[in-house]
């Protein structure tokens, strides 16, 4: 069975601070898939980041950056510097390949950037 | 290009009524899914389509639940005699073919119908 753990429920940091969202993962397969969705206030998914499970690279897009280790079944989400747009529910999700390919999705963690 | 479009926005309806929900896929995408978000389950899916098929329903919760797609593109989901405790968002998402089994496309998800049964 898959499953995906955001132990952070809610974060409430003041603008231009840096915030680390947790996300750990259970699932037998080999081969799978990583995301990260944002959920803003208008309620529509927005997808971040899709990694696969050979590709340990960290990666950077302007304030956001992921960090993937196997090793200790994580996917970190680090925004800097961040700023009020980016209060959302960030979710992480799990996907293995083949067959239905459907997302196993944490619970969610409410983020609140305050001014 | 436009996205996934779902239909209505909001649905309000009485215990035991049946609902229809809509979902249009980005042009192209041939893979559906259909997810539910409520506030004690989460995010869950439901049901995956392949084309006009289905091979993956295993989500569904009852069988009043039951959803149908046309012409590889519209897809509706259909829950019969509805329950308080269908209230929740349901959420349509569209994804292109995996070129490769290991291969995994992204999902691109709608805006969501909000369920209200009373």
């Amino acid at each position: 069975a898959q499953k995906v753990t955001q132990a952070q429920t809610e974060i409430s940091v003041v603008e231009k601070e840096d915030v680390t969202l947790d996300c750990v993962y259970e699932t037998r397969d080999t081969t799978y898939y990583l995301f990260w969705y944002k959920q803003p206030p208008s309620g529509e998914l927005v997808f971040l980041i899709r990694r696969n499970s050979f590709d340990e690279q960290n990666e950077i897009s302007g304030r956001y950056s992921w960090n993937f280790q196997k090793s200790t079944s994580s996917f970190n989400f680090t925004i800097t510097a961040s700023q009020v747009v980016d209060s959302a529910v960030y979710f992480c999700a799990l996907s293995a390949v083949g067959g239905a390919q459907k997302l196993v999705f944490g619970q969610g963690t409410r983020l609140t950037i305050n001014p | 290009g436009a996205g996934v479009s779902q239909s209505p926005s909001n649905k309000v309806t009485e215990k035991g009524k049946d609902v229809e929900l809509r979902c249009d896929p980005i042009s192209g995408h041939t893979a559906l899914y259909w997810y539910r978000q409520s506030l004690g389950q989460g995010l869950e899916f439901l049901i995956y389509f392949q084309g006009n098929s289905a091979p993956d329903k295993s989500g569904l919760p009852s069988d009043r639940f039951s959803a149908e797609r046309t012409g590889g593109s519209v897809s509706t989901l259909t829950i019969q005699r509805t329950q308080q405790e269908d209230s929740a968002v349901y959420l349509c998402a569209s994804s292109l073919e995996a070129w490769d089994y290991l291969q995994q496309e992204t999902q691109y998800f709608g805006p969501g119908t909000r369920l209200l049964v009373l």
